[in-house]
């Protein structure tokens, strides 16, 4: 089976631009979780979607915004972006929603000049 | 709230050598997981060891084990036999799904082990 995807792996925006992140979970896995991973932070939950519905979400402001597809593939928006959004994102698949069981992609970094 | 404190933002160990990372959490859950996730330089995050709360029975894994200290909130992870590729930063995580959903990491402990 092939393992969590995303892409781009890399990726340099502009303060006030906006990007669009995309994962691609395990076939068969429906429930697609994002994180922010920044150095001394940790990773923090962004949110979760599960068919296609946000079923969790984590305390980052209105900006972060996702959704997922009926293929459960998912995407990350982030608007109007600021130095402090620098970061390698990553999402993690799961058979459903809640799931203990995670399993993470190489993440996208994300460079905000 | 709950938490997750891991306190050796770096470590080194030789080659062959043993070492013990640390981590301590806190809750008022009676029912969670404990994980600790290995994130090599540059590769993806993979899962080392889980922990059932109610499990008294310390989990082991090959060269990983942990120390479950449940009073005292503590998940320590153990490396036996340290080798090269153990090189990584390891995140302890923290997990519940009774209420509310909640998946919590530590800022991570980076390893490197020396040959």
């Amino acid at each position: 089976k092939a393992g969590v995807t995303q892409t781009p792996r890399y990726l340099i925006k502009t303060r006030g631009q906006q990007v669009t992140l995309s994962c691609s979970p395990i076939s068969g896995h429906r429930s697609v979780s994002w994180y922010q991973q920044t150095p001394g932070q940790g990773l923090q939950f962004l949110f979760e979607y599960f068919s296609e519905t946000q079923r969790n979400k984590g305390n980052f402001p209105g900006r972060f915004s996702g959704r997922q597809f009926s293929n459960s593939r998912s995407e990350m928006n982030v608007s109007t972006l600021e130095l402090g959004d620098s970061a390698l994102y990553l999402c993690a698949s799961s058979l459903a929603s809640g799931a203990r069981e995670q399993y993470f992609g190489p993440g996208t970094r994300l460079t905000v000049t | 709230a709950q938490t997750v404190t891991q306190s050796q933002p770096e470590m080194s160990v030789q080659e062959a050598e043993t070492v013990t990372l640390s981590c301590t959490y806190d809750t008022s859950e009676n029912n969670y997981y404990l994980f600790w996730y290995k994130q090599p330089p540059s590769r993806q995050m993979i899962l080392v060891i889980r922990q059932e709360a109610y499990k008294q029975q310390n989990a082991t894994e090959n060269r990983f084990s942990v120390n479950f200290q449940k009073a005292a909130k503590s998940f320590s992870l153990k490396i036996s036999d340290s080798q090269l590729g153990d090189t990584a930063m390891y995140f302890c995580a923290f997990f519940t799904n009774s209420g509310t959903y909640k998946y919590i990491f530590g800022t991570g402990t980076r390893l490197k082990v020396l040959a």
